[in-house]
């Protein structure tokens, strides 16, 4: 069965700093991998996704994934966090479930960031 | 700017009423999701649509919770009776078939049962 698990529920970083969130997958196929934030009040933004080719993924807002099926990871990365950056990010894995195309989210790891 | 629309924002209603949450996908989306998030469960899948059909609403309590898509420019979440326990957040999110499984999310209807 398809799973996402996220391992820190908390991360908090200075203003700066750099930052990477964990996100481990479990699926029997080649996975379509997500990242999204959520923003207090908000929904879902996706931030970047996976699908084939390039390991390495830009997204928005100057953040990056590197895909490694070795290690079934999909971390989410940025080289200096801004006060703005604080949300929760929640990673996502796609793919064909059940008769349809399914996304099944991770818990969550909320971010926050020191001044 | 195209989004996902969702009404209302916030809701607070007694224990045994009936609410109806409504949803307003991107013009052209052909799925629509809806998701309940709370602190204990995180994101939970309750139903699943594709060109207005129910596909998969194993994640919904049957028993008071419908789902329907009375067209294509509208999505419906009802919880008759509402309970406490049912005070979440409910997400709705549209996208296309053939797309892998990539997902626009509306800002939500935060449901207070009291």
């Amino acid at each position: 069965a398809q799973s996402v698990t996220q391992p820190d529920i908390h991360i908090t970083v200075s203003e700066g700093a750099s930052l990477e969130l964990r996100c481990n997958y479990s699926y029997g196929a080649t996975p379509y991998l997500f990242w999204y934030v959520q923003s207090p009040g908000q929904g879902l933004q996706l931030l970047l996704k996976y699908f084939s080719g390039d390991t390495l993924v830009q997204g928005i807002k100057g953040f990056e994934a590197e895909f490694k099926r070795s290690q079934s990871s999909f971390n989410l990365r940025k080289p200096s966090v801004h006060w703005s950056d604080a949300a929760e990010y929640f990673c996502a894995v796609g793919g064909y479930s059940g008769g349809y195309n399914k996304l099944i989210f991770g818990a969550g790891t909320r971010l926050a960031v020191h001044p | 700017d195209a989004r996902v629309t969702q009404t209302p924002r916030h809701k607070v209603t007694e224990m045994g009423q009936e609410v109806t949450m409504r949803c307003q996908p991107i013009l052209g989306h052909n799925t629509v999701f809806w998701y309940r998030q709370t602190m204990m469960q995180g994101l939970e899948l309750l139903a699943y649509f594709r060109n207005r059909a129910p596909l998969d609403d194993s994640g919904m309590p049957k028993d008071r919770f419908s789902a329907e898509m009375p067209d294509a420019t509208l999505a419906t979440l009802k919880i008759q009776p509402s309970e406490p326990r049912d005070s979440a957040v409910y997400f709705c999110a549209s996208g296309l078939a053939q797309n892998t499984g990539e997902l626009f999310f509306g800002e939500g209807s935060r449901l207070t049962v009291l």
